[in-house]
């Protein structure tokens, strides 16, 4: 079975401040996603990350995906209230003799952002 | 473009009694997911369909849970019968393809409370 450990699982920080999420595994991925999600409401997909090393900017939002494809990280600058969520990673697999990929979770990180 | 529809939004009920959930997917999307949201958790994926085939069922318990998406669009969640640790958030997504890169768009999820 395959596991995604988030860290920290939950941060409570004052606007304006920076902070890294991080999603680790002993497993490699095919590609990696993180999801922000809202209470009562389903996950929203924030980014995709393929290749090893790869970074990705989202105006304040910078994603890592690891060299061996094994983790990823998440890292806010200037935090604002409205960063204030659940934030999932996701790690892609294949499904053997089909030929479609899987998501397996993270265990999630719910930030907090106070004015 | 409608989003993914779930319903009922929330659902009470008793142990050893049954329950099922629905889902209507976004258009033109082969690939539907049932998804058990456990609070505090990450999603964990119970079951996947490539249009109305399995092609992961590997973490749903068969004993207790069905799923079922005739003529590949709708597809039904169904728990008989109903323990107490069941108790979570049933999140329905779609996606067009079965890629890692491509994007599951989820719906707001029932809320179960078994009692």
């Amino acid at each position: 079975t395959q596991l995604l450990e988030q860290s920290p699982q939950f941060l409570s920080i004052q606007e304006g401040e920076n902070l890294t999420v991080y999603c680790n595994s002993s497993s490699v991925f095919s590609s990696l996603q993180w999801y922000r999600q809202e209470p009562g409401e389903g996950p929203v997909l924030l980014v995709t990350v393929v290749t090893g090393g790869e970074v990705k900017k989202l105006k304040r939002l910078t994603f890592q995906f690891g060299d061996a494809r094994k983790d990823s990280s998440l890292h806010i600058t200037a935090a604002q209230p409205g960063d204030t969520g659940l934030y999932l990673c996701a790690g892609a697999s294949y499904i053997s003799n089909f030929g479609n990929e899987k998501l397996t979770f993270g265990t999630g990180t719910r930030l907090t952002i106070i004015p | 473009e409608a989003g993914v529809a779930q319903s009922p939004r929330y659902k009470i009920i008793e142990k050893r009694q049954s329950v099922a959930f629905w889902c209507n997917p976004i258009s033109g999307h082969a690939t539907l997911y049932w998804y058990q949201q456990i609070l505090g958790q990450g999603p964990k994926l119970l079951i996947q369909f490539q249009n109305n085939g399995v092609v992961d069922d590997s973490q749903l318990p068969k004993d207790r849970f069905s799923a079922e998406r005739l003529k590949g669009v709708d597809s039904t969640l169904k728990i008989q019968p109903a323990k107490l640790e069941d108790s979570a958030v049933y999140l329905c997504a779609s996606s067009f393809l079965a890629e890692g890169t491509d994007t599951q768009y989820f719906g707001p999820g029932t809320r179960l409370t078994v009692l």
